[in-house]
């Protein structure tokens, strides 16, 4: 077991909504990463953090945003959501920037209704 | 920008058939190769990775950089590994060490 965790494990909402997704890294990796998996894809990268700071995104707008806290959680925020923002949405921890082996959550299921 | 192509969706063998998983990348630069597996009901976890050239549960990985691959190899497929495959990449030029995925085999070894 890797030991990172996510919550919650399911969420329902509706167009236009928001929400945070939380995740728990493994102790002392100091970057997570965050991911969205579409159905029938692989993941893709959404933005990456580094000692609570942004290191890094991928090809997502503006209302993907996050955060990274010292106690080695973290959040994804996701503001007017959209039917395509439904997917599984994973968080993936590292040691440091040099380490390129990340350890990955269980996600969270994001449907938008 | 870099990319991965994984061309099969689906690979089906019989238990105790040789099983090659292929993997093709673009990226001019010097890249680092990941399989990442992720079994029925469980979390993606890391199978190999190119540096590290061990072998893993039976599976081996070469980096061949003239054919831009890193093809999963095993010479005789367990049901257990039965499971969804992911090839990722890794760009060590940059401070940012994002993967990039490709879109997944499904191996189904058959009794």
């Amino acid at each position: 077991e890797t030991g990172v965790t996510q919550s919650p494990t399911h969420l329902i909402k509706t167009r236009g909504q928001q929400v945070t997704l939380r995740c728990s890294s493994q102790s002392g990796h100091n970057t997570v990463s965050w991911y969205q998996q579409a159905l029938g894809q692989g993941p893709q990268f959404i933005f990456q953090y580094y000692r609570e700071e942004e290191n890094g995104r991928g090809n997502f707008p503006p209302r993907f945003s996050g955060l990274q806290f010292p106690n080695y959680s973290s959040e994804l925020n996701v503001n007017a959501l959209e039917l395509d923002d439904s997917a599984l949405y994973l968080c993936a921890s590292s040691w440091d920037l040099v380490s390129s082996a990340q350890y990955f959550g269980p996600g969270t299921r994001l449907t938008v209704l | 920008a870099q990319r991965v192509t994984q061309p099969e969706k689906l690979l089906s063998v019989f238990k105790g058939a040789p099983v090659e998983l292929k993997c093709n990348y673009s990226y001019s630069g010097s890249p680092e190769l990941f399989w990442y597996v992720q079994y029925s009901r469980q979390r993606l976890q890391l199978l190999l990775r190119h540096i590290s050239r061990e072998s893993i549960k039976g599976f081996t990985a070469d980096l061949n950089k003239g054919e831009t691959s890193f093809h999963l190899k095993k010479p005789f497929a367990q049901e257990e590994d039965s499971a969804m495959y992911y090839c990722a990449l890794s760009v060590r030029d940059t401070g940012r060490r994002a993967l990039t995925f490709g879109s997944g085999t499904r191996l189904q070894v058959q009794p």
